[in-house]
C-alpha cells in the first residue's frame, strides 16, 4: 500500500506570511497532483507534476516534484485570506492502468486578514 | 455542461437501513470512482470503474457495493448501514489519458445513527 504523509496538518498564518507544505512517500508515483478543497465542495485540482525535479507555478503557488519523484513540496508566498483552505496532495500509481490516486491527509490552511 | 452530480447531498440513517448513492456525469469519461472522506483522514477509494460493466475495489471496499450499466452513471449501495460508514462520499471521474485529473462532484454527507 502506498502511503503519503503530508505536513503540516494544521498550519494558521497572518496575510502576507510565506508557507510551505510537504508531501512525502517511500513510494515512486507516476505523477503527483495538488488540490484544494473548500467546505462542503469536492477537491479541485490546482497542478500536476510529473517529471522528477520539476517545478511549477500558478500564481503565487509554487509546485516542486522531488528527483526521484517521491515527495513533492507547495510553497505560498505572501498568503491571502482567499487562499484558506484544504489542500490535498494525491500520488499517481507508477503501474497499471487504472489511474488510481493515493490521497495524504491534507492540510488544513487558514489564511488570517 | 454540469460536470459530475451526486444525489443526495444530506441523508441520515438509521443502522441497518440501505440505500443508494448516485453519481451522474455528462463528460464521457471511461473512469470512475467513489472515495470517502473522513475528517483529518484525506480521501481513501471504496471502489473504482474503468469503463461500462467494469468495477474493482480500492483500498475500503467492506460495506459497499457498486455497479456500472453505463458510461454515465456509478451509483454505490450500503446495504446495511453502520455507525462506521459516517461520512462524505465523493465520486470523481477522469479521461483515460495520462496526467489527467480527476473531477470531483459535490459530495453526499452521510450521517448513520
Amino acid at each position: 500500500t502506498q502511503l503519503l504523509e503530508q505536513s503540516p496538518q494544521f498550519l494558521s498564518i497572518q496575510e502576507g506570511e510565506n508557507l510551505t507544505v510537504y508531501c512525502n512517500s517511500s513510494s515512486v508515483f507516476s505523477s503527483l497532483q495538488w488540490y484544494r478543497q473548500e467546505p462542503g465542495e469536492g477537491p479541485v485540482l490546482l497542478v500536476t507534476v510529473v517529471t522528477g525535479g520539476e517545478v511549477k507555478k500558478l500564481k503565487r503557488l509554487t509546485f516542486q516534484f522531488g528527483d526521484a519523484r517521491k515527495d513533492s513540496s507547495l510553497h505560498i508566498t505572501a498568503a491571502q485570506p482567499g487562499d484558506t483552505g484544504l489542500y490535498l496532495c494525491a500520488g499517481e500509481d507508477s503501474g497499471g492502468s487504472n489511474y488510481k490516486l493515493t490521497f495524504g491527509k491534507g492540510t488544513l490552511l487558514t489564511v488570517n486578514p | 455542461n454540469a460536470g459530475v452530480t451526486q444525489t443526495p447531498k444530506f441523508r441520515i440513517l438509521k443502522i441497518g437501513q440501505s440505500m443508494t448513492l448516485q453519481c451522474t456525469q455528462d463528460m464521457n469519461h471511461n473512469y470512475m470512482y467513489w472515495y470517502r472522506q473522513d475528517p483529518g483522514m484525506g480521501l481513501k477509494l471504496i471502489y473504482y470503474s474503468v469503463g461500462a460493466g467494469i468495477t474493482d475495489k480500492g483500498e475500503v471496499p467492506n460495506g459497499y457495493n457498486v455497479s456500472r450499466s453505463t458510461t454515465e452513471d456509478f451509483p454505490l449501495r450500503l446495504e446495511l448501514a453502520a455507525p462506521s460508514q459516517t461520512s462524505v462520499y465523493f465520486c470523481a471521474t477522469r479521461t483515460s489519458r495520462g496526467q489527467e485529473t480527476q473531477y470531483f462532484g459535490p459530495g453526499t454527507r452521510l450521517l448513520v445513527l
